[in-house]
């Protein structure tokens, strides 16, 4: 069971360009989460998704910033006309359907998103 | 405001010795705490979850405390390994029902263990 794909694993933009960054749950999982985390700073939630939904999008940037989970494919966190600011390592998390009090989240290994 | 402090911020020691990282937060409601482990280009890992009512939790050479009143936590490491080497971040979850969402993560205290 391969654990949280993400890809690519380091992406270099220039001002101005679109980043599409591409993360795939480990299989049976449902929901996907979307952190950003800068240098010496931890890890900040973004969106929140399940399948064809987005629950809570309330750490993303309104502007330029949108994300996705289609009922075939992986999850796409978009970053449209980047600026330096953007630049950071994007992680994604997955996790099984509720079924607890405490959901265990599965990390993947992050893309890291230079702008120059 | 939702807090997570960790200390200290890096931390060398020898292998074999034990280590203890600290955490500190204001996050309320209440509803877990968790340590993650991540390594140097990786994604965090899970080594603990605790609800309120647990004090302690073990994984292996790992072993977290929660005080719920004075809101702090341990990460207590024995007899470490240079595999140990990574940083050890501290999350606490705000909100009922584990809303994942609420996830407030401190800055992490990087470990360096040395042979």
């Amino acid at each position: 069971n391969a654990g949280v794909m993400q890809n690519p694993r380091h992406l270099v933009r220039r001002r101005g360009q679109e980043a599409r960054l591409r993360c795939s749950p480990m299989k049976g999982h449902s929901h996907v989460y979307w952190y950003r985390q800068l240098p010496e700073e931890g890890l900040k939630f973004m969106v929140y998704l399940q399948k064809e939904n987005i629950i809570d999008e309330s750490g993303m940037p309104k502007e330029r910033f949108s994300a996705e989970f289609p009922k075939e494919g992986p999850s796409i966190l978009r970053i449209q006309q980047v600026v330096r600011g953007d630049s950071a390592a994007y992680f994604c998390a997955s996790s099984p359907a509720l079924d607890s009090l405490i959901e265990k989240l599965f990390f993947g290994s992050g893309t890291q998103l230079s702008v120059l | 405001k939702n807090q997570v402090e960790q200390s200290p911020q890096s931390l060398i020691i020898l292998e074999g010795k034990n280590c203890t990282l600290q955490c500190n937060y204001t996050v309320s409601p209440f509803s877990n705490l968790r340590w993650y482990k991540q390594d140097t280009g990786r994604g965090p890992v899970s080594l603990t979850i605790m609800t309120f009512s647990e004090n302690t939790k073990s994984n292996g050479r790992y072993t977290a405390t929660l005080d719920a009143d004075t809101k702090q936590s341990s990460l207590h490491i024995t007899a470490s390994q240079l595999s140990d080497s990574a940083s050890y971040i501290c999350v606490v979850s705000a909100g009922y029902g584990g809303a994942t969402n609420k996830l407030i993560f401190g800055t992490g205290t990087l470990l360096a263990v040395q042979p």
